[in-house]
């Protein structure tokens, strides 16, 4: 089985840092991707951790600490723009199946 | 280079009816995965394609099959359509050369049962 635990609603200022966290539980671990999604619109890939440590892309870093099944998304310079939902994704096994959760809705104010 | 498209955009049924969605993968992409997404709720598996073949599924009844064209594209099909099937259904296409952690999703079909 998989579970996944996120905070459900984040809110933050514009031009502040945030940060929004993930645990996991499932098997056959490969690792962990982060997807954004704009009410109404596609799920967007932002990046992928399979290995321990930060990936930076641009003003997004994520995180991934495979003996503690947890990860984070650290969102930089907020813009008003970056007010959506956002998945953390664990990948399982050698497939392409992606199990979301709820996810996390970040608010970003003036 | 296009991206992964979809049709209907939006669709409105009666219950008991059958539907079908159609998605074309973003090019160079060979497999197809489908989701549902109902609303406040993260996307749901219901089932991947690759060489033609379901090659994963989800926890979806018989109702929703699929196939997929020697060009990658892929329907979706749902019969006997149930009041709980409204909801966003997602393609997403990936290749597997990638480990597939990277799927692209297009926009969506909006089905609403009535």
């Amino acid at each position: 089985g998989q579970s996944l635990e996120q905070p459900s609603e984040v809110t933050a200022v514009e031009g502040a840092i945030v940060q929004i966290n993930c645990t996991y539980q499932t098997s056959g671990f490969y690792g962990l991707s982060w997807y954004q999604q704009h009410d109404g619109g596609a799920p967007t890939f932002l990046s992928y951790n399979a290995l321990d440590g930060l990936e930076e892309t641009g003003r997004f870093s994520s995180f991934l600490s495979r003996s503690d099944s947890y990860g984070y998304l650290l969102l930089q310079e907020l813009q008003m723009k970056d007010s959506a939902s956002y998945f953390c994704v664990p990948r399982q096994g050698g497939g392409n199946k992606l199990t979301f959760g709820t996810g996390t809705q970040l608010k970003v104010e003036l | 280079d296009a991206g992964v498209t979809q049709s209907p955009t939006h669709l409105i049924k009666t219950r008991g009816q059958q539907v079908t969605l159609r998605c074309s993968p973003k090019s160079g992409h060979d497999t197809v995965s489908w989701y549902q997404q109902a609303l406040g709720q993260g996307p749901q598996f219901i089932f991947q394609y690759y060489e033609e073949e379901e090659r994963q599924r989800g926890n979806f009844p018989d109702r929703f099959s699929g196939h997929q064209f020697p060009n990658y594209s892929s329907e979706l099909n749902v019969n006997a359509l149930l009041l709980g099937d409204s909801a966003l259904y997602l393609c997403a296409s990936s290749t597997p050369g990638t480990g597939g952690e990277t799927q692209y999703f297009g926009p969506g079909t909006r089905l609403l049962v009535l």
